[in-house]
């Protein structure tokens, strides 16, 4: 079964430093998405692509964050410049269509920032 | 606010008993639910979802019950296993929105 995948499964960073975050949506999917998890909290939403451009994002995802589709099938997240609080579990999803479809998840990076 | 949220956080059942996980949600233009399933240090599992125009959907030893009246949704599953541990997401597509939106989850403990 198709499936998205995510690395590295962990990454430590030093605060201030830049991270990429790698995704690999199903090859037949159009939307793109970045969600994340601090630990014993509820999922939050990040960030979501689609042609090559964004097509809605919150508030968490400020001017730090960015998003790339660098060719035919990855997907990244780049956190410019870790703060503590960035710590977290990062899930990439994808779907089919973005109107009222499942999305499927990645397995997830933890990302801890020291 | 967030569209959607958990009565409970956490519910314990014995194996082999029937589990009813319950949410609510705020939106009532939403019009799409998905119910996910989320076991330690992996990302969230599609389990089952329905739309609006639905009440009821079946799945393999799981139901979800849509009462719009109430903006409640529920998740049942059935005979209970000790590998239905886990947390339970409900979330939706808040009206307008292309994110879906995540309520707070419920942690689902199996006792043999």
């Amino acid at each position: 079964e198709p499936e998205v995948t995510q690395t590295p499964s962990h990454q430590v960073t030093q605060m201030g430093q830049e991270v990429i975050l790698r995704c690999v949506p199903i090859s037949n999917h159009l939307y793109f998405y970045w969600y994340r998890q601090i630990l014993g909290q509820k999922v939050e939403f990040l960030v979501s692509f689609y042609n090559n451009e964004i097509s809605e994002k919150s508030e968490i995802f400020d001017d730090q964050f960015s998003v790339e589709r660098p060719d035919g099938s990855n997907f990244t997240l780049k956190i410019r410049s870790t703060k503590l609080e960035d710590s977290a579990m990062y899930f990439c999803a994808s779907s089919v269509w973005n109107d009222n479809e499942k999305l499927f998840f990645g397995s997830g990076t933890q990302l801890s920032v020291l | 606010g967030e569209s959607v949220g958990l009565h409970l956080p956490t519910l314990s059942v014995q194996e082999g008993d029937n589990s009813i996980i319950n949410c609510a949600y705020s939106n009532s233009a939403s019009d799409y639910f998905i119910w996910y399933k989320q076991e330690s240090g992996k990302g969230p599992q599609f389990i089952i979802d329905i739309r609006s125009n639905m009440d009821k959907r079946q799945g393999q030893r799981v139901t979800v019950l849509l009462n719009k009246t109430v903006k409640h949704l529920s998740l049942q599953i059935a005979a209970t296993q000790p590998g239905d541990s886990a947390v339970y997401f409900c979330a939706d597509f808040p009206a307008g929105r292309r994110a879906l939106t995540f309520g707070s989850g419920t942690r689902l403990q199996v006792q043999p």
